[in-house]
């Protein structure tokens, strides 16, 4: 079946510094991919997808590339701000049957000032 | 206004107590679904529910029922709750694309309910 791993947290990163939260996903044939992110008491948001292999999916200055060579859609960001504290949740959709998404754990991250 | 709204937002209930969550949408989706969130084990999948007479389990729906009342309608009931059911749940939506032609691949998610069971 379909899962999503991703590095555990909590990340926790000053102000301006760069971000990656590795994700890889092991499916068959050629699932999307989506990072959601959940900020403090609320629901998850869409942050980026990408549909295709190579695919860039890009959002509010985070980018995820769609690697099936390394079954890899890893969350980068290159100055972080406060306001990106949040928990970020990696997930697929495999391209056959009828099922949901498929999410990581989850990865929180901590910015400081 | 919210596009998808749950209720309650929390409740606390006690071992073997019958509870219903409730989520309303706006969004005129088809898809509707109920996720639970663990910490540490990310969103695992109850129930989905694809149109008002599609409703298939997911990958934890033991312990669980749903209804899907109306299109824009998805609850959720625990029949005997116990301790191990407290978690925070969530109900999304999706637009499958048939009728409208949109984006099938975004869930939309509610604000979640807090459930605790003593």
């Amino acid at each position: 079946g379909n899962s999503v791993t991703q590095m555990e947290g909590p990340v926790t990163l000053s102000e301006e510094a760069f971000l990656t939260i590795n994700c890889t996903y092991t499916a068959t044939g050629y699932p999307s991919l989506f990072w959601y992110v959940q900020y403090p008491g609320e629901g998850l948001q869409l942050l980026l997808k990408a549909t295709k292999a190579d695919d860039k999916g890009s959002n509010k200055g985070f980018e995820a590339t769609y690697r099936k060579e390394t079954t890899s859609f890893h969350l980068e960001k290159g100055s972080v701000q406060v306001s990106d504290s949040a928990v970020y949740f990696c997930a697929l959709r495999g391209d056959t049957g009828r099922r949901a998404l498929t999410f990581g754990s989850g990865t929180r991250l901590q910015v400081q000032p | 206004d919210a596009d998808v709204t749950q209720t309650p937002r929390n409740r606390i209930t006690k071992t073997g107590k019958r509870i219903m969550l409730e989520c309303s949408q706006t969004k005129g989706h088809d898809r509707m679904y109920w996720y639970r969130q663990d910490p540490g084990l990310g969103l695992q999948l109850i129930y989905y529910s694809f149109d008002v007479k599609d409703i298939n389990k997911g990958e934890i729906s033991d312990g669980y029922s749903v209804s899907r009342q109306a299109q824009a309608k998805f609850s959720l009931s625990l029949e005997s709750a116990i301790p191990n059911q407290t978690a925070l749940y969530f109900c999304a939506t999706s637009d499958s694309g048939l009728v409208s032609g949109g984006n099938y691949n975004e869930q939309f998610f509610g604000p979640g309910t807090r459930l605790t069971v003593l």
